[in-house]
């Protein structure tokens, strides 16, 4: 199974951007990239997947590189309920799994 | 819809007793999944199903046993309890085709061994 890295943790200030790293350079071809995040005492909560283009949705957009070995999560404007761990994995239709790795924890100052 | 729902949410159990965590899901997904989650860490996957019948081991299967003989559940049995069995168990399930689907998760089941 490809392996995800991200940073263990980030803080950004409230109402400013945030843009959460993951590389994957072991990707194939078939990989999806997807974002979960899980907020404190909570399950993890879908936030986005991509394949190849960026994609955009009410919660967040993908940045998705031209090699497809890295990819970014950005967070438009920070509140502090995003506060949560961020967790950045590759899905691929052969394999089934869902692999977590531990996730980057986005701390945001009022 | 509820969605995934698990129980119990909280369960005390001493060292060598039994139990099974329940999860089930109403959305008709094919694709059903137990994780564990301990504190401070990721999630590890004990195991998964692909659809009623099939099951497969995960990263961390040992000490567990699931089963799935309908879509709709998918239960994770703990036979001989261990302290190290202590954890947050999370049930997941998602729909699959051409593309791989978003997964939904229940809202946890907190088991401490003593």
């Amino acid at each position: 199974d490809a392996k995800t890295t991200q940073p263990n943790s980030m803080e950004s200030n409230e109402e400013e951007p945030v843009h959460l790293p993951c590389n994957h350079s072991t990707i194939s071809g078939t990989d999806y990239i997807h974002w979960y995040r899980q907020l404190p005492s909570q399950g993890p909560e879908y936030v986005i997947h991509g394949l190849t283009s960026n994609v955009n949705n009410r919660m967040a957009s993908l940045a998705i590189a031209e090699d497809r070995k890295s990819s970014t999560l950005i967070l438009h404007r920070a509140t502090l309920r995003d506060a949560a761990v961020y967790y950045c994995i590759l899905s691929n239709s052969g394999t089934y799994k869902y692999i977590f790795g531990t996730g980057t924890r986005l701390k945001v100052l009022a | 819809n509820a969605g995934v729902t698990q129980t119990p949410k909280f369960r005390i159990l001493k060292i060598g007793q039994s139990m099974t965590l329940q999860c089930t899901q109403d959305m008709n997904h094919n694709y059903m999944y137990w994780y564990r989650q301990d504190p401070g860490m990721g999630l590890k996957l004990i195991y998964y199903s692909v659809g009623a019948g099939i099951t497969d081991k995960g990263e961390v299967p040992n000490g567990y046993n699931v089963s799935r003989s309908t879509t709709e559940d998918f239960p994770l049995r703990l036979e001989l309890a261990a302290p190290s069995q202590t954890s947050v168990y999370f049930c997941a399930s998602t729909r699959r085709g051409l593309d791989t689907g978003e997964l939904f998760f229940g809202e946890g089941s907190r088991l401490t061994v003593l």
